[in-house]
């Protein structure tokens, strides 16, 4: 099956310090991943998404310029949070469509991050 | 605005029942739908796609109803294991957009 790892799966960091989050497809290319939140108790909302080779598509809220992805290759997408604060703390988890042509989207396990 | 509405539970049933889980869709335009496990504290799993014509999967049942912008999921002879979140998921991209997910309903299957 399809397996997508990320790394790390937790980081407890300080205020104003940089995360960065990698997501790797295992077993197969993915030309589009996609990065989620989740808060505690809330469902996973959409951040962004991401093409390899170019730029990622942000949602309506989320700041690119804090929020940094960068997808240099078929099998890995980064998310980096940049100066972060207690409330970015949350579940990061991305994703990757398996092929075109299917919207079936499978998650590595995740990150959490506490910022303190 | 892109909206999947569910129950959020908890469902507490006893072992070996059946339990059904409705949600509904506010974006006529979607054109996937899933419904996805996730265990506590730990990432979504997908449990299976759900198709206009209803599929079966084991135990596990899921229908859609475009007229009424709804999908179920139906377990029979739950099982302990089937203990966690059940995510409804909705692509109304069909592109490179996204997952919608649903709060999740919440299932407890009792001894």
């Amino acid at each position: 099956g399809a397996v997508v790892s990320q790394h790390p799966s937790r980081v407890i960091c300080k205020s104003g310090t940089s995360v960065k989050i990698e997501c790797r497809s295992l077993d197969f290319q993915a030309t589009t991943m996609f990065w989620y939140r989740q808060f505690p108790k809330q469902s996973l909302m959409l951040m962004a998404t991401s093409n390899e080779g170019s730029k990622a598509t942000y949602e309506q809220g989320v700041e690119k310029d804090k929020f940094l992805i960068n997808h240099a290759s078929l099998t890995l997408s980064t998310l980096t949070v940049t100066s972060a604060h207690p409330e970015d703390s949350s579940f990061y988890i991305c994703s990757a469509r398996v092929r075109q042509g299917r919207d079936e989207q499978f998650f590595g396990p995740g990150t959490r991050l506490t910022v303190l | 605005r892109k909206e999947v509405e569910q129950d959020p539970g908890p469902f507490n049933v006893p072992e070996g029942a059946t339990v059904a889980f409705n949600c509904t869709y506010s974006n006529s335009a979607s054109q996937s739908f899933f419904w996805y496990r996730q265990d506590c504290r730990k990432e979504p799993k997908l449990l299976m796609s759900v198709y206009s014509s209803g599929n079966e999967d084991g135990r596990f049942t899921a229908q859609l109803n475009r007229a009424s912008q709804y999908i179920s999921l139906l377990i029979r002879d739950s099982k302990l294991s089937d203990s966690a979140t059940y995510l409804c998921v909705v692509n109304s991209g069909g592109g490179a957009d996204g997952l919608t997910f649903g709060k999740g309903t919440h299932l407890i299957i009792q001894p």
